[in-house]
C-alpha cells in the first residue's frame, strides 16, 4: 500500500494564480481531509469529504474548492491564490474507529506565493 | 470555545532523561484523543488514541494516559530517533470536529 500520497511537494505560485493540489489513498477509506499547517497552530481543517460526491467546508474554506469523484482522489483547488495562502497542506485519509477517526496523512505540500 | 493546548512548545532531554509531555482539553463533548508523531517535511504519524478517563496505551518508549482535562505522553529513556514534533487532537463532535494542538518540539541529544 502506498497509503495516502501527494503531488506535488513544492511549488511556487504567483498572486493571482491557480493550481491543483492531488491528493490519493489507496486504503479504501470513505472519509478525506485537507488541512493547512503553519508555524506556531495547529492543523487546521480546509474542507473535508465523508465518500465520493460528499464534500463540506472546514473551519478555513475561504479561496479554496474541493471535488470527490472517486472514493480514492481528493484533489484541492487554489482558485486565485494570495500570500495569505502560503502554508504547508496535508491530505488524510481516515476511517470510523470507537467514537473517533484515526487519520493517515500524505506527505505534504509546501506552497510559497508570492 | 473547544480548545487543545500542548505544553511546553519546545523539550530539550539528554538521551535516557525521561519526561512528559502535556496536552490540556477543554471540549463539550470528548469522543476520542489523539497522539501522532511529525518529523521534519514530512506528515503525522499516527501514534495513540484514548477514549476514556483513565485510560493508558503503550508503543515501545512511549506511553499516553487520559484524564478528564488532559492527556500526557510518557517518554522513558529517550532516544535521539525520538526527536520530533509530537501533536495531540481532540475529537469533538462529528469527522470534521477535530481540533489540533500545536505540537511539542522534543530534541533528544546523546
Amino acid at each position: 500500500n502506498a497509503g495516502v500520497t501527494q503531488t506535488p511537494k513544492f511549488q511556487v505560485l504567483k498572486t493571482g494564480q491557480s493550481m491543483t493540489l492531488q491528493c490519493a489513498q489507496d486504503m479504501n477509506h470513505e472519509y478525506m481531509s485537507w488541512y493547512r499547517q503553519d508555524p506556531g497552530m495547529g492543523l487546521r481543517l480546509i474542507h473535508y469529504s465523508v465518500g465520493a460526491g460528499i464534500t463540506d467546508q472546514g473551519e478555513v474554506p475561504n479561496g479554496y474548492n474541493v471535488s470527490r469523484s472517486t472514493t480514492e482522489d481528493f484533489p484541492l483547488r487554489l482558485l486565485s491564490a494570495a500570500p495569505s495562502q502560503t502554508s504547508v497542506y496535508f491530505c488524510a485519509s481516515s476511517y470510523a474507529t470507537g467514537g473517533g477517526y484515526e487519520q493517515y496523512f500524505g506527505p505534504g505540500t509546501r506552497l510559497t506565493v508570492t | 470555545e473547544d480548545q487543545v493546548t500542548q505544553s511546553p512548545e519546545a523539550l530539550r532531554l539528554q538521551e535516557g532523561e525521561s519526561s512528559s509531555l502535556n496536552c490540556s482539553y477543554t471540549v463539550s463533548g470528548l469522543r476520542g484523543l489523539f497522539w501522532y508523531r511529525q518529523d521534519p517535511g514530512k506528515g503525522p504519524e499516527f501514534l495513540f488514541t484514548l477514549y476514556s478517563a483513565g485510560e493508558e496505551k503503550e508503543k515501545e518508549r512511549l506511553k499516553a494516559t487520559l484524564t478528564k482535562k488532559e492527556s500526557f505522553l510518557h517518554i522513558t529513556a529517550p532516544k535521539p530517533e525520538d526527536s520530533a514534533t509530537y501533536l495531540c487532537a481532540v475529537q469533538a463532535g462529528g469527522y470534521n470536529k477535530l481540533i489540533f494542538g500545536a505540537g511539542t518540539r522534543l530534541a533528544v541529544h546523546p
